[in-house]
């Protein structure tokens, strides 16, 4: 595998279940982001890590609960969503926080039902 | 906080002309500059970064953008597109002073005619 990579690529849940998405990037990146893309809005930034510490959170609701148990991997766990919450999920990394380009991974495409 | 601002949300263009998309941002304060691609059900895709130096930045693709700080501007240009560029391109800054943040603007849907 080489990048990032992101997984599952497609997730359909209902607003009572939980599930987890999971990035994985083989760059050897210190710092990991998740985005929410949304048709017709800017990208949003939820979550930063830099060095498995999280550094930013963008006001986030507390549904989402990211977890970086090392620099590699990078979990966004997902509990009594909304159907607004419906969206691609991006993953990205860079070398560190304010170091360089962010390298994305092909996103989680999450609809809640 | 910077906002980015992609004036055209939709760009369709003939086979081999030229392109322009435009970007602006808000802050005159020290910024990175970046343009991603993003091919249906992709991730976003580096084309180019202007960092500091030549405000002339050269790109994979064929793709070029300059950075003119007196406008905030940062627009991309292609001299002949193809059908291959057909996605979506979206501009992002942070700012020099705070790398946590990146800012993306709203994205142009670039449509390449043959």
């Amino acid at each position: 595998e080489t990048g990032v990579t992101q997984t599952p690529r497609h997730l359909v849940m209902g607003m009572t279940n939980k599930k987890s998405l999971k990035c994985e990037q083989h760059l050897g990146h210190n710092a990991m982001y998740w985005y929410k893309q949304s048709a017709k809005k800017p990208l949003e930034l939820m979550f930063v890590y830099n060095f498995k510490e999280q550094t930013e959170n963008n006001s986030v609701p507390s549904r989402f609960s990211p977890e970086c148990p090392n620099s590699s991997h990078l979990f966004l766990h997902l509990h009594t969503l909304q159907p607004e919450d419906s969206a691609l999920y991006l993953c990205a990394s860079s070398l560190t926080s304010g170091e360089g380009e962010q390298y994305f991974g092909p996103g989680t495409r999450l609809t809640v039902t | 906080a910077q906002s980015v601002t992609q004036l055209d949300s939709q760009v369709p263009v003939f086979e081999e002309a030229p392109v322009e998309l435009r970007c602006n941002y808000s802050s005159s304060v020290s910024v990175y500059l970046f343009w991603y691609v993003q091919y249906p059900n992709q991730g976003l895709q580096l084309l180019l970064k202007y960092l500091s130096g030549s405000t002339l930045v050269k790109g994979i693709n064929g793709f070029e953008a300059e950075f003119n700080k007196s406008q905030t501007s940062f627009h991309l240009r292609k001299p002949s597109v193809h059908i291959s560029d057909t996605a979506e391109y979206f501009c992002a800054v942070s700012e020099a002073e705070d790398g946590n943040q990146f800012y993306f603007g709203t994205g142009t849907s670039l449509t390449v005619i043959p």
